[in-house]
């Protein structure tokens, strides 16, 4: 069965560290997202890739960024961890087109000490 | 700018009580698609609907149904007979045409009690 993975599932780290949080999925679906779940503030988009090579910045995109080198992978990197980016990680993949549903992997739980 | 409100944030029932899940949006394009995802206590988000702008028909699957509004900006959904199992935080959302972007409410979390 096609599905969406994400790795580490909980991660502890340092402020000012480099993290790096890896998404698979094997939909080969073009679109890719990440989000982060803060409570009060629902899902947040952080970047989101519509293909291989393209990544674009969401609504929350400061201190993150992304590299899309093949379909099934969308890894999401903190440059320099901060105590704010303490979330929830979800990412997510979509079939190009008429805005489809997106479907969601496990979540990443990241505290940032 | 797009926007989803999700005005309750806690809603408490007993079972088999019926219970209503408000979502209002907003948006100045036309074509539009709105969504509800299910977050159990175990934290995946599983999709549950999406409804595009053009589609106002009433949706029911077996003890949900969604009522989907135009005129007053709303998709509530709505829960007959909820089960214990349906306890969860459950989130609104919106996608503007082409753009495959969800935004999000900020979701309501149900709590049915046996």
């Amino acid at each position: 069965d096609a599905e969406i993975t994400q790795s580490p599932r909980h991660k502890i780290t340092e402020t000012g560290r480099q993290v790096t949080l890896a998404c698979h999925q094997t939909w080969n679906h073009n679109n890719m997202f990440w989000y982060r779940q803060d409570l009060g503030h629902g899902l947040r988009l952080i970047h989101y890739s519509y293909g291989v090579q393209d990544t674009n910045k969401g609504e929350v995109s400061d201190g993150y960024s992304v590299s899309r080198s093949n379909t099934e992978d969308l890894p999401l990197t903190l440059e320099s961890a901060a105590s704010s980016q303490t979330s929830v990680y979800f990412c997510a993949s979509s079939e190009s087109g008429l805005n489809n549903e997106q479907f969601f992997g496990p979540g990443t739980r990241l505290t940032v000490l | 700018a797009q926007k989803v409100t999700q005005a309750q944030t806690e809603i408490s029932v007993v079972e088999k009580e019926d219970v209503t899940l408000d979502c209002v949006y907003e948006t100045r394009d036309t074509t539009y698609y709105l969504f509800w995802y299910k977050q159990p206590p175990s934290g995946e988000l599983v999709f549950l609907i999406r409804r595009n702008s053009f589609d106002e028909q009433n949706e029911i699957s077996g003890r949900y149904s969604w009522n989907f509004q135009k005129s007053t900006s709303s998709f509530n959904f709505t829960i007959t007979a909820s089960q214990v199992v349906d306890s969860a935080v459950y989130f609104c959302a919106l996608s503007v045409y082409n753009t495959d972007k969800l935004i999000f409410g900020t979701g309501t979390r149900l709590q049915v009690f046996p």
